[in-house]
């Protein structure tokens, strides 16, 4: 079955940069979404179709793509940033979800 | 704009379950709707898709634990959205969300809308 591939952690300070990456090898041909959970809470859409950022969500979110591998990047790290994020896609006839396991950020 | 759950509970194994979701502030027969479920302490799991109209459903049976135990159904005159789980396991524990799906007539399903989530326990 299809699998979508994240860290399971990753360890950042307050203003520095962290990148969350996601691997699946459908991702060149379908858009990658991702979302941020923290703990108590609904997951909350942060980037959509690869590198479009929502309304509301801060300029310090971005995405970007490259081959199977999508990536999650977070410019100048809040301690508010700490969370869960979850990549998410479909398979090649866009009826299929998928989510990649998830990556718990640590802001030390 | 707002989904909220309703209809968990605890309930034994090989019961039923029906959940409910309430949608407002949105034109609720314009989109496509999902269940996502989070057992205790893991990550994300798609559940079901059901198109704006209701016309076509899809799940994630390709997962043993879950096949032919799930319907989604909407009722649009009520903007309401449906789970019913049948025979369930200990393994469907979870928190159970109703999502909005603006991709899905698109071919890329996505959540940018979702509940609060409502908690099934399945125990004796």
């Amino acid at each position: 079955s299809y699998e979508l591939t994240q860290p399971p952690s990753l360890s950042v300070s307050p203003g520095q940069t962290a990148r969350i990456t996601c691997s699946g090898d459908k991702l060149p041909k379908q858009y990658t979404y991702w979302y941020q959970q923290k703990p108590g809470q609904a997951p909350v859409e942060v980037i959509y179709k690869d590198t479009e950022r929502p309304s509301g969500i801060p300029e310090r979110f971005s995405g970007s793509s490259s081959g199977t591998t999508v990536t999650l990047t977070i410019r100048g790290v809040q301690a508010e940033d700490e969370a869960d994020y979850y990549c998410q896609s479909s398979d090649n006839s866009g009826t299929y979800v998928i989510f990649g396991g998830g990556t718990k950020l640590t802001v030390l | 704009v707002q989904l909220e759950e309703s209809g968990g509970g605890l309930v034994e194994p090989g019961g039923s379950l029906r959940l409910s979701c309430a949608a407002s502030g949105f034109i609720f027969s314009n989109y496509a709707m999902n269940w996502v479920r989070q057992a205790p302490g893991r990550g994300l799991e798609w559940v079901a898709c059901i198109s704006s109209r209701g016309s076509y459903t899809y799940y994630a049976d390709h997962a043993d634990s879950m096949r032919g135990r799930f319907t989604i159904s909407r009722d649009n005159a009520e903007n309401s959205l449906f789970l019913q789980i049948n025979r369930l396991r200990a393994d469907d524990t979870a928190v159970y969300y109703c999502t909005r799906d603006p991709g899905f007539q698109f071919n890329s399903p996505h959540m940018d809308v979702w509940g609060q989530g409502t908690t099934v326990t399945v125990s004796s």
